[in-house]
């Protein structure tokens, strides 16, 4: 079973207004969630975490929320810019675990 | 930039050749992972190294098997190549357990079996 899942494969924004991408989880032992961002023919490069006793993490434009209880994740970017177009992953890690778990991302156009 | 070196950047080879992709680092960090990206999939982990000849499964090694012989190189072998290996093959290092904070990529290497 997928245990991070991205619903929306894509979403479009105009530039200025808020992108929200969301990502729901089903194993409540994960102690970090990140975000990271990849464009085109480059590697994923990482963008924002939270650990798990937050609920909050803010970094300039981009905010992230948990939600524990209803095992879900979302970014906030405030506000969107033609350069926020890319590929968004979602991940999650738990202690003592070497392994991040990638849900299947969800590609961000901002328009100008 | 995280000193993440990929080679090679793009590979076409045939269905049953052998194939070997190479990933080196020159931060000297502990942990080495190899992750292939598909449409529909995400980023899925194939096998990861936690030092010098220390190394396991993730996800998705059936067909792939890796080698760490020095702190620097993390070699994925593809035994006999197929189809369904066609994808983006990414490593990545990091020098922390499991937050994630501290994990970076190379620049992948994209893989096509004809």
């Amino acid at each position: 079973d997928q245990q991070v899942k991205q619903n929306s494969p894509s979403l479009s924004v105009q530039e200025g207004r808020i992108s929200i991408l969301n990502c729901d989880y089903t194993n409540s032992m994960f102690d970090y969630f990140l975000w990271y961002k990849k464009y085109p023919a480059e590697g994923p490069t990482f963008l924002i975490s939270i650990s798990s006793i937050k609920d909050k993490n803010e970094d300039g434009r981009f905010t992230v929320f948990l939600n524990k209880s209803a095992k879900h994740l979302s970014l906030h970017i405030v506000p969107s810019q033609p350069g926020d177009s890319a590929v968004y992953f979602c991940a999650n890690s738990g202690a003592g675990s070497y392994q991040l778990t990638f849900g299947k991302g969800t590609k961000l156009s901002v328009i100008p | 930039d995280a000193g993440i070196t990929q080679s090679p950047r793009h590979k076409v080879t045939e269905t049953g050749t052998p194939v070997t992709l190479r990933c080196h680092q020159t931060e000297n960090h502990r942990y080495m992972y190899w992750y292939r990206q598909d449409p529909g999939h995400g980023l899925r982990l194939i096998h990861y190294s936690y030092g010098v000849k220390d190394t396991d499964k993730g996800e998705v090694s059936d067909g792939y098997s890796v080698s760490r012989s020095k702190t620097e190189d993390f070699l994925l072998t593809l035994e006999s190549a197929t189809s369904s290996q066609t994808s983006v093959y990414f490593c990545a290092i990091s020098d922390v357990q499991a937050t994630g904070e501290k994990l970076f990529f190379g620049s992948g290497t994209q893989l096509s079996v004809l």
